[in-house]
């Protein structure tokens, strides 16, 4: 099937910002997500966009959605070096409940 | 409050064995789901469950792999005739409906390793 894309890796240094970009294969999916997930830990979500909207602001974290280019993007404030973890891409296919993700990327903080 | 358990964290096994792995979800979550996530990948859906019945069993890769939630709580995934290629962490998830946008809960998961 097709897959949600993401870059594999991305570095900066903490109090930058960091942006992770995503994109999804379903245009009809009516939620899209960003989970993170730590070592040895299952994954935590961190945010969802619902798809007639173009932004969401949560505290740090930023969501923009693009639903013509069918892209996704999450942009995290002064990032910290508790931020590192691998984010993943979700879109729940179909309209469904099966969430699809991406490979996830994987953010280092470095101080 | 508790989150979502899984048990065991940890299972080797060898290739041809059988294997059981328990969820127990969040309580009084209706929907509870079974993902798969291989090294360096994405989690991969394998089955959904609305109460106690499979909604959606279209993930599940081939007949060795079977899931019960026989009360509409707690759920095992069984693996029948393990082979190598089993390996990899098996991730539980919960939500109170699985309508809309109900998030999923994750469990930490149970890592299989079919030698």
């Amino acid at each position: 099937g097709e897959d949600v894309e993401q870059s594999l890796f991305l570095s900066v240094r903490e109090g930058d910002s960091s942006v992770i970009n995503c994109t999804y294969t379903d245009s009809s999916s009516t939620y899209l997500y960003w989970y993170k997930q730590e070592p040895g830990a299952g994954l935590q979500l961190l945010t969802y966009i619902f798809s007639n909207m173009d932004m969401k602001q949560d505290q740090r974290l930023t969501v923009l959605l693009n639903k013509k280019d069918k892209h996704l993007s999450l942009r995290i404030a002064d990032t910290q070096t508790g931020d590192s973890a691998i984010y993943f891409c979700a879109e729940n296919k179909d309209s469904g409940y099966a969430l699809n993700f991406g490979k996830g990327t994987s953010l280092l903080v470095t101080p | 409050g508790a989150g979502v358990s899984q048990t065991p964290s940890n299972k080797v096994t060898e290739k041809g064995k059988y294997v059981e792995l328990r969820c127990d979800p969040i309580s009084g979550h209706t929907a509870l789901y079974w993902y798969r996530q291989s090294l360096g990948q994405g989690p991969e859906f394998l089955i959904y469950f609305q109460g106690t019945g499979a909604a959606d069993d279209s993930g599940l890769p081939n007949d060795r792999f079977f899931a019960v939630r026989p009360e509409g709580s707690v759920s095992t995934l069984k693996i029948q005739r393990t082979e190598r290629g089993d390996s990899a962490v098996y991730l539980c998830a919960s939500s109170d409906t699985g309508y809309g946008v109900s998030p999923l809960h994750f469990g930490n998961g149970t890592r299989l390793t079919v030698t």
